[in-house]
C-alpha cells in the first residue's frame, strides 16, 4: 500500500526566511510519481510539480526547489525568501500502480503561515 | 489549461435532504474523482470513475453515491445528508497515472 507522510502539521515563518516542507513516502512499486500541490485560502488545489521515480535530479523554479532522494524516500520542498503569498496548505502526493487513480495518495498537508 | 468546474462554492443544506454536487471538466479526461477534505485528515477519496457509467468506491464511500452519465460530468450525491458530511468537497480529473490531478475550486458544504 502507498502512504505519504508530512510530519509538519503547521509551520510559521517570517517573511524572507527560507522554509522546507518535508515529505516521506512509502510504496512497493518501482515506477511511481510524486507531486506537490498548493492550496491557498481560497480553496483550490494548484499543481506545482511532478517527479518520476527515475529522475532524482533536483529542480528549481524561481523561489521554489525540490529535493528528491530515493535512498530516504523523501521529496522535500523548499521555499527561498518566503513571501506572505506563500501562505497556504501544501500537499505532497504519490501516484503508483494502475491507471485508475485509486493509488493516488495525498499526505495530510502542511499549513504554512508566512508572517509580514 | 484543464478546467474543472464545480457547481457551487458554498452550499447549505438540512439534515435528511438529498444533495447533488456537480463537477464538469473540459479536457475529455476519462478519470474523475470526488474527495472530501477535513482538517487534520487531508484529502480522502470518496468515489472515482474511469469511464462513463463506471464507478469505483474509494476509501470513504458510505453515505454517498455518484453518477457519470456523460464523460465530462461527474456528480456526487448525498442520499440523506447528515451533519457529519459537513466538509469541503473537491472534484478532480486526470489523464493517467503519471499525470497530475487537476482540481476544481471546491464546494464548502454545511449540513444543518
Amino acid at each position: 500500500a502507498q502512504k505519504v507522510t508530512q510530519a509538519q502539521t503547521e509551520i510559521s515563518v517570517v517573511e524572507k526566511e527560507d522554509v522546507t516542507l518535508d515529505c516521506v513516502y512509502e510504496t512497493r512499486d518501482t515506477t511511481y510519481y510524486l507531486f506537490w500541490y498548493k492550496q491557498p485560502p481560497s480553496g483550490e488545489l494548484v499543481f506545482l510539480i511532478r517527479r518520476n521515480s527515475f529522475d532524482e535530479q533536483n529542480e528549481i523554479s524561481g523561489r521554489y526547489s525540490w529535493n528528491f532522494q530515493k535512498s530516504t524516500s523523501s521529496f522535500n520542498f523548499t521555499i527561498t525568501a518566503s513571501q506572505v503569498v506563500d501562505s497556504a496548505v501544501y500537499f505532497c502526493a504519490l501516484s503508483a500502480g494502475d491507471n485508475y487513480g485509486q493509488n493516488f495518495v495525498f499526505g495530510p498537508g502542511t499549513r504554512l503561515s508566512v508572517l509580514p | 489549461d484543464v478546467k474543472v468546474t464545480q457547481s457551487s462554492r458554498y452550499l447549505v443544506k438540512r439534515t435528511g435532504e438529498k444533495v447533488f454536487l456537480e463537477c464538469v471538466q473540459d479536457m475529455d479526461h476519462e478519470n474523475m474523482f470526488w474527495y472530501r477534505q477535513d482538517p487534520g485528515l487531508g484529502l480522502r477519496l470518496i468515489y472515482f470513475s474511469y469511464d462513463v457509467k463506471m464507478k469505483e468506491k474509494g476509501d470513504i464511500p458510505e453515505g454517498y453515491s455518484v453518477s457519470r452519465e456523460k464523460k465530462e460530468r461527474f456528480s456526487l450525491i448525498l442520499e440523506s445528508a447528515s451533519t457529519n458530511q459537513t466538509s469541503m468537497y473537491l472534484c478532480a480529473t486526470f489523464a493517467g497515472s503519471n499525470q497530475p490531478q487537476h482540481f476544481g475550486d471546491g464546494t464548502r458544504l454545511s449540513i444543518l
